[in-house]
């Protein structure tokens, strides 16, 4: 079946510093990747939907110029959160649209999810 | 606006059915009910699907009611593995997935 593989599954980093976040279809080709965050407790929140070869689209309320996000090949996506600080500590997880079944109905496959912790 | 109205947690005994059900009493003609899951700490897993039609898999049963109002996941014989939390997901084919608070399933021993 589909697979996505995100990296680092986990990472620390100092406040100021900046973190990139892969994410690897490895058996198919993925046009469309979308990125969540998920704070503690919570579900998760969509933050921005990647098209290979073009720009991001980014939820309402998400800072472009924070959160990076960059889709050069139809199998790698990344989410570069820029000047980490200790609020953007979450559990950031990619997913990557699979065709299912007979209809072709869409379907997300997600990775593990990367969990940032920012000191 | 929620399109979606799932309970908050749901008790499963061990082997027993777990029936999940959710509301959508605002489905459009268009839009899929679709189901994923997510274990404690891991990425969503997706388990079903379907647009007016009873379906099953391997993993589940997505049952539909006529008018589409409403939905049930049934997971036929629940395990320990099988604790998370369910989500009920109601869209076009081709929109983005927008995630609800879910139901949290614990399967007790």
């Amino acid at each position: 079946g589909a697979v996505v593989s995100q990296h680092p599954s986990w990472v620390i980093c100092k406040s100021g510093t900046s973190v990139k976040i892969e994410c690897r279809s490895l058996d198919f080709q993925a046009t469309t990747m979308f990125w969540y965050r998920q704070f503690p407790k919570q579900s998760l929140m969509l933050m921005a939907t990647s098209n290979e070869g073009s720009k991001a689209t980014y939820e309402q309320g998400v800072e472009k110029d924070k959160f990076l996000i960059n889709h050069a090949s139809l199998t790698l996506s990344t989410l570069t959160v820029t000047s980490a600080h200790p609020e953007d500590s979450s559990f950031y997880i990619c997913s990557a649209r699979v065709l299912a079944g007979v209809s072709g109905a869409n379907v997300l496959t997600f990775g593990a999810g990367s969990r940032l912790t920012v000191l | 606006d929620a399109k979606t109205t799932q309970p908050t947690s749901m008790d499963c005994a061990e082997g027993r059915a777990a029936n999940l059900p959710c509301n959508h009493s605002t489905i459009s003609g268009n839009e899929y009910v679709y189901w994923y899951r997510q274990i404690h700490s891991q990425g969503p897993q997706y388990i079903i699907h379907g647009l007016k039609n009873n379906e099953t898999n391997e993993m589940a049963s997505l049952i539909i009611t006529e008018d589409r109002k409403s939905s049930t996941l049934i997971l036929p014989h629940a395990t320990l593995r099988d604790t998370a939390v369910y989500y009920c997901i109601v869209r076009p084919l081709y929109d983005k997935v927008i995630f609800g608070p879910g139901t949290s399933l614990s399967v007790i021993p």
